[in-house]
């Protein structure tokens, strides 16, 4: 069965350094999606992107954050410099099309913050 | 998105059915009714979805009340793999669109005992 994958699985960095989390859609998606899940919190929404541009983003993606899917294949999160709230899990998912309604999520990544 | 209630924790026993309800009373007519779960450590997985009629699928049955105020995920049999949170998710159909983002609550943290 294909399935979302994420990269890389845990992140550690040091606060203000950027960091890039990658994401493998499945292959005949159209919409990909980027949540984030503090610990012991609510899967927050960041963002959705498709046909190349971002759809909608919620009040967390500010400045600091960036999506792009570079080579039509990988879908990527950036957040340029990192805070120490900036520590969560992150997770990738997608969606076939319009009239599909489930959402396949990945395994997510764990980012820290030093 | 309309705004579900869930009860923060429930406990079964292994083999038994659950029902796991959820409270939608300011539900729109072009709400869908979607149902997730998240496994310990694991990205949020699709369960179910329905609008007025009840649904079956491998996972899990979806009864929708009448008046769609509120709904009822079914587990038929609950393993101990089925320990996870449930989150009960209005989605509508048309703004937002079935592409748009998901609105996580807090779901319920369901308990399987051997």
């Amino acid at each position: 069965e294909p399935e979302v994958t994420q990269t890389p699985s845990h992140q550690v960095t040091q606060m203000g350094q950027e960091v890039i989390l990658r994401c493998v859609p499945i292959s005949n998606h159209l919409y990909f999606y980027w949540y984030r899940q503090i610990l012991g919190q609510k899967v927050e929404f960041l963002v959705s992107f498709y046909n190349n541009e971002i759809s909608e983003k919620s009040e967390i993606f500010d400045d600091q954050f960036s999506v792009e899917r570079p080579d039509g294949s990988n879908f990527t999160l950036k957040i340029r410099s990192t805070k120490l709230e900036d520590s969560a899990m992150y997770f990738c998912a997608t969606q076939r099309g319009a009239s599909y309604n489930e959402q396949f999520f990945g395994p997510g990544t764990r980012l820290t913050v030093l | 998105d309309a705004k579900t209630t869930q009860p923060n924790s429930m406990e079964s026993n292994e083999e038994e059915p659950v029902h796991l309800p959820c409270n939608h009373s300011t539900i729109s007519g072009t709400d869908y009714i979607h149902w997730y779960r998240q496994l310990p450590s694991q990205g949020p997985e699709y369960v179910i979805h329905g609008l007025t009629s009840n649904v079956n699928n491998r996972m899990a049955s979806l009864a929708i009340a009448e008046d769609r105020k509120s709904s009822t995920l079914i587990l038929h049999r609950a393993t101990l793999r089925d320990a996870a949170v449930y989150y009960c998710i209005l989605r509508d159909k048309f703004y937002g669109g079935s592409q748009g983002n998901l609105i996580f609550g807090k779901g319920t943290k369901l308990s399987v005992k051997p």
